[in-house]
């Protein structure tokens, strides 16, 4: 079974300045996908960022970045020049692509950011 | 392009009713899931729909169920309602043949509260 651990439940950062959300994985697999999500008080769940673990490159999508280290099972998220629309809930994610299975998404319990003016 | 949208955005049912949400897939997409994501708690796959069967399933228990329209649209049933079905029902549709299948997108949900 595949494990998906946030260990910061509440974070800050001011306003313009850079912070990273940690998080750890667990699994046997060789082949899956990490995400990043965000979830805004409207609820909905908003891709971050998506990283493909055959990938050595780090992805990146403007100000947000990922650090990727397969064998630690490791993918933080940092984000850059925080803005206060940053604010949200941010929840790390595992898939394991299994087309005849479904994909199936294993989430982990969240990072509340909030950027402080 | 139309996203995903979900039906209703709140409902309040008692212990030991059923209740039925719905769910459009955004346009173009033919697999749905369904996730429930309890208070404090990152969502949990429920079930995949494609081509109108499901494809894959979660730990829950046979009370929650699910149907995929030909317009990949999608239900998701619960039987025998109890207080720990209270919380956010998440649906996301996805393109499954497409160049990025992996990528799931989100409706904002329908907030289930149960007495």
């Amino acid at each position: 079974a595949q494990t998906v651990t946030q260990s910061q439940p509440e974070m800050s950062v001011q306003e313009a300045e850079t912070v990273t959300l940690s998080c750890t994985y667990d699994t046997s697999e060789n082949n899956y996908y990490l995400f990043w999500y965000k979830q805004p008080p409207s609820r909905q769940m908003i891709l971050v960022i998506r990283q493909e673990a055959y990938k050595q490159q780090n992805a990146t999508e403007n100000r947000f970045s990922v650090n990727f280290q397969k064998a630690a099972k490791s993918f933080s998220l940092k984000i850059s020049d925080s803005q206060l629309g940053d604010t949200a809930m941010y929840f790390c994610a595992f898939m394991k692509p299994f087309r005849s299975t479904g994909n199936q998404f294993y989430f982990g319990t969240g990072t509340s950011l909030t950027v402080i003016p | 392009e139309t996203g995903v949208t979900q039906s209703p955005t709140h409902l309040i049912k008692t212990r030991g009713q059923q209740v039925t949400l719905r769910c459009s897939s955004q346009s173009g997409h033919n697999t749905v899931s369904w996730y429930q994501q309890a208070l404090g708690q990152g969502p949990q796959f429920i079930f995949q729909y494609y081509r109108e069967e499901e494809n894959g399933r979660g730990n829950f228990p046979p009370r929650f169920s699910g149907l995929q329209f030909p317009n990949y649209s999608s239900e998701l049933n619960v039987n025998a309602l109890e207080l720990d079905d209270s919380a956010l029902y998440l649906c996301a549709s996805s393109n499954t043949t497409g160049s990025e299948a992996e990528k799931l997108f989100f409706g904002s949900g329908t907030q289930l509260s149960v007495l």
